[in-house]
């Protein structure tokens, strides 16, 4: 069974401040996505990727893929309340590639 | 910009009951998914679609479930007979292509089973 586990799980800094999210599994993924997910809503995709090493920024965001694609990390930079909300992690199989196996979300709260 | 769009946002319903959950996803996307998440835990894959059948299925995807593409734009989960562990936000999602690299989530319809 492929298991991604997200780390911290909750998360309070000041504005201002830069944060990392990791995720990691002990299982190779053919591609890592990144969502966002307000309360009662669905996943929000943020990024994907899907080569090993690959780095992607988004604004403040920097999205990072191991070289063994079998982690990832988010880091946000100068972070802003409007950053609040609950980051999850989803991998792509290597097989059958269509199911995402999801974190347990890192819930990110930006105090002003 | 695109999106997949879910009907009830929320439903309520006995147990025993059947109910049906209705999406309408990304117009040129072939590839259709059900998950589901759980209060407080994980969200979770359901089911695949493509090309009118079930391409992959989990183990939480019994007999009690099924899907149906029954027109060009519609594609339904229906779980025949609703019980407590069923009380969950489900969410539809498409893609347009095999992989999961563009996966895109709907908003979720909430079921309550009571």
């Amino acid at each position: 069974t492929q298991l991604l586990e997200q780390s911290p799980q909750f998360l309070s800094i000041q504005e201002g401040e830069n944060l990392t999210v990791y995720c990691n599994s002990s299982s190779v993924f053919s591609s890592l996505q990144w969502y966002r997910q307000e309360p009662g809503e669905g996943p929000v995709l943020l990024v994907t990727v899907v080569t090993g090493g690959e780095v992607k920024k988004l604004k403040r965001l920097t999205f990072q893929f191991g070289d063994a694609r079998k982690d990832s990390s988010l880091h946000i930079t100068a972070a802003q309340p409007g950053d609040t909300g609950l980051y999850l992690c989803a991998g792509g199989r290597i097989q059958g590639a269509q199911k995402l196996v999801f974190g347990q979300g890192t819930r990110l709260t930006i105090n002003p | 910009e695109p999106e997949v769009t879910q009907t009830p946002s929320h439903q309520v319903t006995q147990m025993g009951q059947e109910v049906i959950l209705r999406c309408v996803p990304i117009s040129n996307h072939l590839y259709f998914y059900w998950y589901r998440q759980i209060l407080g835990q994980k969200v979770e894959f359901l089911v695949s679609f493509y090309n009118n059948e079930i391409s992959e299925k989990s183990e939480i995807f019994d007999d009690q479930f099924s899907v149906e593409r029954p027109d060009g734009s519609n594609f339904t989960l229906k779980i025949r007979s609703t019980k407590l562990e069923d009380s969950a936000m489900y969410f539809c999602a498409s893609s347009a292509q095999r992989t999961t690299n563009t996966i895109y989530f709907g908003e979720g319809s909430w079921l309550t089973v009571v």
